[in-house]
């Protein structure tokens, strides 16, 4: 597609349930990364992807929280037994690869999580 | 570690007033910089970047210097229009690191015609 894409726009959830946030990158982009933006956080790294793999998961704020990466295409950010406190907006980006200076991230409008 | 530190917001100015958000950051390598921007209901876009000590970026009117000495980045517009309303987050990656972004707590503008 154009650009970065993420479903749903908005999420709301009982506290207690688990979520799947959807990222799909830009098309050829080898690299994919999540960020997660809240009021009291600021915008925090979580998670990246080169391909299928994820060398740094050190973002993650608890075991609760998973991603994966199929296909070197979409990714799906998983929080289980979600809490008030992951209420924030989780943003994906992509870029063309990692770790070279000419590499622009490009973001998704994110998904807005709210947790009941 | 990595952080990076800006001028807390929200700040207001007047159409064609002189804008500066200061950022600072703290690096264990050494970072490439940069200025993003979020406008009212839009996502994340990349707005200026420096990669080396001394090197300018610039775009829409914006600039910012990486300054080594002073482990600073700070953006500046000589002119600011009603549309420039956004809040502004400051960044730093450290590519042998990994590619992940760090930034500021952002900075809000409010420009009032």
């Amino acid at each position: 597609g154009a650009g970065v894409s993420q479903s749903p726009s908005n999420k709301v959830t009982e506290k207690g349930k688990d979520v799947e946030l959807r990222c799909d990158p830009i098309s050829g982009h080898t690299a994919l990364y999540w960020y997660r933006q809240s009021l009291g956080q600021g915008l925090e790294f979580l998670i990246y992807f080169q391909g299928n793999s994820a060398p740094d998961k050190s973002g993650l704020p608890s075991d609760r929280f998973s991603a994966e990466r199929t296909g070197g295409s979409v990714s799906t950010l998983t929080i289980q037994r979600t809490q008030q406190e992951d209420s924030a907006v989780y943003l994906c980006a992509s870029s063309l690869v990692l770790g070279s200076l000419n590499n622009e991230q490009f973001f998704g409008p994110g998904t807005r999580l709210t947790v009941l | 570690g990595n952080s990076v530190t800006q001028m807390e917001g929200p700040v207001t100015l007047s159409e064609e007033a002189f804008l500066t958000i200061n950022c600072t950051y703290t690096a264990t390598g050494y970072p490439s910089l940069f200025w993003y921007v979020q406008y009212p209901g839009e996502g994340l876009q990349l707005l200026l970047k420096a990669t080396k000590a001394d090197d300018k970026g610039s775009n829409k009117g914006f600039e910012a210097t990486y300054r080594k000495e002073t482990t600073s980045f700070h953006l500046e517009k000589g002119s600011v229009q009603v549309s420039d309303s956004a809040v502004y987050f400051c960044a730093l990656i450290v590519y042998n690191q990994g590619g992940k972004l760090i930034f500021g707590q952002g900075t809000e503008l409010s420009v009032k015609p």
